[in-house]
């Protein structure tokens, strides 16, 4: 079963505008991670968030965490038609054995 | 330095078939994880190795579905007989030790099953 549930599913933008991506998860937690999928691609690791951190940055990248909600989001500030990929959200439930994933938002950035 | 490398990345085979996949997992990492992707179910884990050696296998679907690691630097996930809704991608990921570290992927193998 899923551990996270991503929000939209889809999400399509122009470019320059920023996306949003929301992640809820069901457990106590770890960390939580954010993968990016390029079509016909592996996932890669894009940034970690641990339990007792709410926020942090990488590059365009903001994710906050709030653990009272179980629920995550990742803002991807000045879009690219470049970030155009399917986005998901792991949770680490287990001393970092296994991740979880959600079902994931396929974003669309309209050049 | 190169990633983790999977093969074949195609696959398109009859039913009843026996079907192997390989992996190479990056050089040192001592996690290694199998998983599948379809549209109707997402990612789902499979099975994961530490140090070659099988940890959970709760995700394998049934026992026509076997994974092997017998060395650091391979392993395989084999189906045998291979049926049509074992379509899918299958990806491997490996990772080092420790807590909050991130998986990295291979590009998959797609599998097509006639």
């Amino acid at each position: 079963s899923q551990q996270g549930e991503e929000d939209p599913q889809a999400l399509s933008i122009q470019e320059g505008e920023n996306a949003t991506m929301n992640c809820s998860y069901k457990t106590s937690i770890n960390n939580l991670q954010w993968y990016r999928q390029n079509s016909g691609r592996g996932l890669v690791h894009l940034i970690l968030i641990r339990s007792n951190e709410r926020e942090k940055h990488s590059g365009r990248l903001r994710v906050t965490l709030d653990t009272s909600k179980k629920s995550s989001s990742l803002l991807i500030t000045a879009s690219r038609a470049a970030d155009t990929a399917s986005y998901f959200c792991a949770t680490d439930e287990n001393a970092g054995n296994m991740l979880t994933f959600g079902g994931g938002t396929r974003l669309m950035v309209k050049p | 330095d190169a990633g983790v490398i999977q093969s074949p990345r195609h696959e398109v085979t009859e039913m009843g078939q026996e079907v192997t996949l390989r992996c190479k997992p990056i050089s040192g990492h001592d996690y290694l994880f199998w998983y599948r992707q379809t549209m109707m179910r997402g990612l789902e884990l499979l099975i994961y190795f530490n140090n070659n050696v099988p940890i959970d296998d709760s995700g394998m679907p049934e026992d026509r579905f076997s994974a092997k690691m017998p060395n650091a630097s391979f392993s395989t996930l084999k189906i045998q007989p291979s049926e049509p809704r074992d379509s899918a991608v299958y990806f491997c990921a490996s990772r080092e030790t420790g807590g909050g570290q991130p998986q990295h992927f291979g590009d998959g193998t797609r599998l097509s099953i006639l």
